[in-house]
């Protein structure tokens, strides 16, 4: 089974605060992803992956930044949390693949719920 | 830009009895794919059915089902005998190059 492992499932941090999200795959997927989840909204995507060293601005990347030096790990970073980032986050990870059922499945984490006080 | 719709932000079922989720989308790509996802209260997203756009029958996996109208563009999510466990949020989503594109989401009460 695909394993999708993020480091923090609650997180408290003080605004100011530079905070990191850590995300790792088991799968030798090139693709990763972090989204954003509110109320409302559904998932929203921040950033992406497509393979080591390379990222792309998602919808929302404003305040955020993001690291992949190695391939199996995707992180978040936030750098100067602020209280409008309380929110889950959730990472994912596919198979590059342009189609059918395997090029298309994310597989996610559990999601990390921070609060920014 | 391709864009997932849910229009029913909440719905209430009674145990033992089916359920149909709402989902429309708009694509310009000839060739696409839609997810449904269950995400229960301890925040993992479950996958639950795939359709592909060239797909000549309805997707099927247990008690869901897909009810794919092309034409209509609809990707709706029947979930038949409903069970207290089914209770979640229901995110409907599309394939894009950038991971998947969600829509809002259903949140679906499951009523003893």
């Amino acid at each position: 089974d695909v394993k999708v492992t993020q480091s923090s499932r609650y997180l408290v941090k003080r605004t100011g605060e530079k905070v990191f999200l850590e995300c790792v795959q088991d799968m030798d997927h090139e693709n990763m992803f972090w989204y954003r989840q509110d109320p409302g909204l559904g998932l929203r995507l921040i950033y992406f992956s497509y393979d080591v060293k390379m990222k792309e601005k998602g919808d929302i990347p404003e305040g955020y930044s993001v690291s992949r030096e190695k391939k199996e790990r995707f992180s978040l970073i936030l750098e100067s949390a602020s209280t409008n980032q309380t929110s889950m986050y959730l990472c994912a990870s596919r198979l590059s693949g342009t189609g059918g059922f395997g090029g298309n499945t994310i597989y996610f984490g559990e999601g990390s719920w921070l609060t920014v006080v | 830009a391709q864009k997932i719709t849910q229009t029913q932000p909440g719905m209430f079922v009674q145990e033992k009895e089916a359920v149909t989720l709402d989902c429309t989308y708009d694509t310009s790509d000839p060739s696409y794919g839609l997810f449904w996802y269950k995400q229960p209260s301890s925040g993992e997203m479950i996958f639950l059915i795939y359709q592909g756009s060239y797909d000549q029958q309805n997707a099927t996996e247990g008690r869901y089902s897909l009810n794919f109208q092309k034409a209509r563009k609809s990707a709706n999510l029947v979930i038949s005998a409903s069970q207290l466990g089914d209770s979640a949020m229901y995110f409907c989503a599309m394939r894009e190059v950038r991971g998947m594109r969600f829509g809002a989401g259903t949140r679906l009460t499951v009523k003893p």
